[in-house]
C-alpha cells in the first residue's frame, strides 16, 4: 500500500532559522511527488513536482530535493509569511494521489 | 491562471438534509476529484473522475456519491446528511496523462452538518 508520512508534524522557528521539513513515502511506481502549502481555511497550494532521484527545484526561499525513499523541503532564512501547513504527496501510476498529514510551520519574528 | 472555484464557502446543514457541493475548473481539465479534509487524518479521497459521466469510487466513498455532466463541473453530493460528515471538502483538477499532473485545488468548503 502506498503511504507518506511528514515530520515534524510542527515545526517552531525563529525568522532567518534555516531547517528542513522531511516526506518519507513508499510507493509502488512513482510517477510524481508533489508539495504544497496550506494556508489556515484554504485550500492547498501547488509548490513543486518533482519526478526522479536527484532532482531539485526551487522557488524564493524554498527548495525541494528527492531520494529514493524521500523528499526534503528546505527552508532558507525564513520570514514568518511562510507560516502555513506543507504537504507532501506522490502520485502512482494508477493516476491517484496519497497525501501525508503535513507538517505545520510557524515562523515567529 | 489556473481557477478551481468551489460554490460555497461555509455552509451549515442539518441531520438528513441533500447537500450539493459545487465545484467548477475553467482549465479544460479532464480530471477532477473531491477530498475531505479532517484535523489528524489529513486528505481522504472521495470519489474522482476522468471523464465526462465517468466516476470512480476513492478511498471513503460511502454517503456519497458524485455527477460530472459536463467536462468542467463536478458536483458531491450528500444524500442525506449526518453529523460525521461535519468537514471541510475540497475540490482539485488536473490535467490528463500529458500533462504534469500536479492537483490544483478549490479554496475548500466548510461544512457543518447538525
Amino acid at each position: 500500500e502506498d503511504q507518506v508520512t511528514q515530520s515534524p508534524e510542527a515545526l517552531r522557528l525563529q525568522e532567518g532559522e534555516s531547517s528542513s521539513l522531511n516526506c518519507s513515502y513508499t510507493v509502488s511506481g512513482l510517477r510524481g511527488l508533489f508539495w504544497y502549502r496550506q494556508d489556515p481555511g484554504k485550500g492547498p497550494e501547488f509548490l513543486f513536482t518533482l519526478y526522479s532521484a536527484g532532482e531539485e527545484k526551487e522557488k524564493e526561499r524554498l527548495k525541494a530535493t528527492l531520494t529514493k525513499k524521500e523528499s526534503f523541503l528546505h527552508i532558507t532564512a525564513p520570514k514568518p509569511e511562510d507560516s502555513a501547513t506543507y504537504l507532501c504527496a506522490v502520485r502512482n501510476y494508477g493516476q491517484n494521489f496519497v497525501f501525508g498529514p503535513g507538517t505545520r510551520l510557524s515562523v515567529l519574528p | 491562471d489556473v481557477k478551481v472555484t468551489q460554490s460555497s464557502r461555509y455552509l451549515v446543514k442539518r441531520t438528513g438534509e441533500k447537500v450539493f457541493l459545487e465545484c467548477v475548473q475553467d482549465m479544460d481539465h479532464e480530471n477532477m476529484f473531491w477530498y475531505r479534509q479532517d484535523p489528524g487524518l489529513g486528505l481522504r479521497l472521495i470519489y474522482f473522475s476522468y471523464d465526462v459521466k465517468m466516476k470512480e469510487k476513492g478511498d471513503i466513498p460511502e454517503g456519497y456519491s458524485v455527477s460530472r455532466e459536463k467536462k468542467e463541473r463536478f458536483s458531491l453530493i450528500l444524500e442525506s446528511a449526518s453529523t460525521n460528515q461535519t468537514s471541510m471538502y475540497l475540490c482539485a483538477s488536473s490535467s490528463g496523462q500529458g500533462g504534469s499532473g500536479e492537483l490544483f485545488f478549490g479554496e475548500g468548503s466548510r461544512l457543518t452538518v447538525l
